[in-house]
């Protein structure tokens, strides 16, 4: 079974640092690109970064930019997110994700998250 | 950077038809992607590349995108199809490209 799960979660205060984990299984991990998405209580999903499946590559939403770094260990089967300087608004559900990709003749590339983790909380509070 | 707009609500009742409709600048050029969400649980892919389902999920579900506005339309709504629906595109064009949601709709079944 494709699977992904997620650990690391805490209540951390403001200005602290917090590492997740996520564990992949059921598939080639080393083949596939993945992401860390995230989801503030009540709110919708906004992505937070993306890394290629060597690692060689790496992304971020422009909001956690320069306090965020994600990472991944192959030959462990784990994707990871290092978080930094972490404030209120980082509270959230994150999720990790396993991304696909496909050719739209009209349109060139296209890639999308086809296996979700079941997510892990982070809460930042004093 | 890239908006995609969607209604905070659509309300319909057992039976009927369901159209979300997320809004972009120019989005036919894009394939926009859709996930369905239920309380508690993980975001679930329900289309790729604007009408592609995924095994597993029923035909009532389609897609279409053209021009500004990409809809996804789910037949004969049953009560298990309450949920959070979100669309997703890829941006490359902006200082950070990636992924971007849509703010999702919440489907109510009256």
């Amino acid at each position: 079974e494709v699977q992904l799960v997620e650990s690391g979660g805490a209540l951390v205060q403001p200005g602290g640092s917090l590492r997740l984990s996520c564990a992949a299984s059921g598939f080639t991990f080393s083949n596939y690109w993945m992401h860390w998405v995230r989801q503030a209580p009540g709110m919708g999903l906004v992505w937070v970064a993306r890394i290629q499946s060597d690692g060689g590559a790496t992304s971020y939403a422009g909001s956690v930019v320069g306090r965020f770094t994600i990472s991944r260990d192959n030959a462990k089967n784990t994707l990871f997110l290092e978080m930094n300087s972490l404030s209120a608004e980082d509270t959230a559900i994150y999720y990790c994700a396993r991304e696909s990709s496909g050719w739209n003749l009209r349109r060139g590339y296209y890639y999308y998250m086809d296996v979700w983790g079941k997510g892990t909380t982070v809460s930042v509070s004093s | 950077s890239y908006v995609l707009t969607q209604p905070p609500s659509v309300s319909v009742a057992p039976g009927q038809t369901a159209r979300i409709s997320c809004g972009g600048d120019n989005i036919g050029s894009k394939s926009v992607h859709w996930y369905q969400q239920k309380p508690g649980q993980a975001p679930l892919l329900v289309f790729f590349d604007d009408y592609v389902r995924p095994s597993g999920i029923p035909e009532r579900f389609s897609g279409s995108n053209s021009g500004n506005t990409a809809t996804m339309t789910i037949s004969r709504v049953e009560v298990g199809d309450e949920a959070d629906y979100y669309c997703q595109v890829w941006e490359s064009t902006s200082d950070h490209p990636g992924v971007i949601f849509g703010g999702g709709t919440k489907l109510t079944v009256l």
